[in-house]
């Protein structure tokens, strides 16, 4: 099965300014969540999107669920060196046993100050 | 409320050497996971378990080996280490969904695998 597809791999930014991180996938998708590990840490759910055009926002940052369910991305306003990590986004899949999360290459946003 | 603990943190093997990652949970969760993250490759799938004595392959089974005799426990075995295997190892659980949804894992802290 392919990997839901994530762009860009690497974003350096300088303090202060936007990032964004896409993920697009072939099929529709049911939901799709969010996660961010920190360097040396382990990935943090961050948060679920389920509805079709779906926006939620947890302080500077908003994720955005596409209105055909293929695409999805995480928008950082006004980027903090506490922002500095990995974003990683994952699909749900139909396996034979059940459902399980598949993970996108994720986004490495360094942020110099 | 520990959440997910995985043993050990770190291990160094020798080429065809075998050993097993531990992973335990305490939430009663239902589905559990291990992953392997190697730089650029993101998060795979290894193997996958929605409860007690039902497992099935990820996108990479080969080379590891799994069963899941208690909702609590879901060990991951090397069966001959090779340098390929390097890599960090996490173990996610989660509430089971069905009908192609799925619940936000937790993650241990992660194992850090390197073969010689």
């Amino acid at each position: 099965g392919q990997q839901v597809m994530q762009i860009p791999q690497y974003q350096h930014v300088q303090e202060g300014e936007d990032f964004t991180t896409y993920c697009n996938s072939s099929t529709t998708l049911s939901n799709i969540q969010w996660y961010k590990q920190r360097p040396g840490g382990h990935p943090v759910f961050l948060i679920q999107l389920v509805k079709s055009g779906e926006v939620k926002k947890q302080k500077r940052l908003t994720f955005q669920f596409g209105e055909a369910k293929k695409n999805s991305s995480l928008h950082i306003t006004a980027t903090q060196t506490t922002d500095v990590g990995t974003y990683f986004c994952a699909e749900p899949r139909v396996r034979q046993a059940g459902t399980a999360l598949i993970f996108g290459k994720g986004t490495t946003l360094s942020v110099s100050s | 409320n520990a959440g997910v603990t995985q043993t050990p943190k770190f291990q160094v093997l020798k080429t065809g050497q075998s050993m097993t990652l531990q992973c335990a949970q305490d939430m009663n969760h239902e589905y559990m996971s291990w992953y392997r993250q190697d730089p650029g490759m993101g998060l795979r799938l290894i193997h996958y378990s929605v409860g007690a004595g039902i497992t099935d392959q990820g996108e990479v089974p080969n080379g590891y080996n799994v069963s899941r005799s208690t909702t609590e426990d879901f060990p991951l075995r090397l069966l001959s280490a090779a340098p390929s295997q390097t890599s960090v190892y996490f173990c996610a659980s989660s509430y089971s969904r069905g009908g192609g949804l799925a619940s936000p894992l937790h993650f241990g802290n992660g194992t850090r695998l390197t073969v010689t």
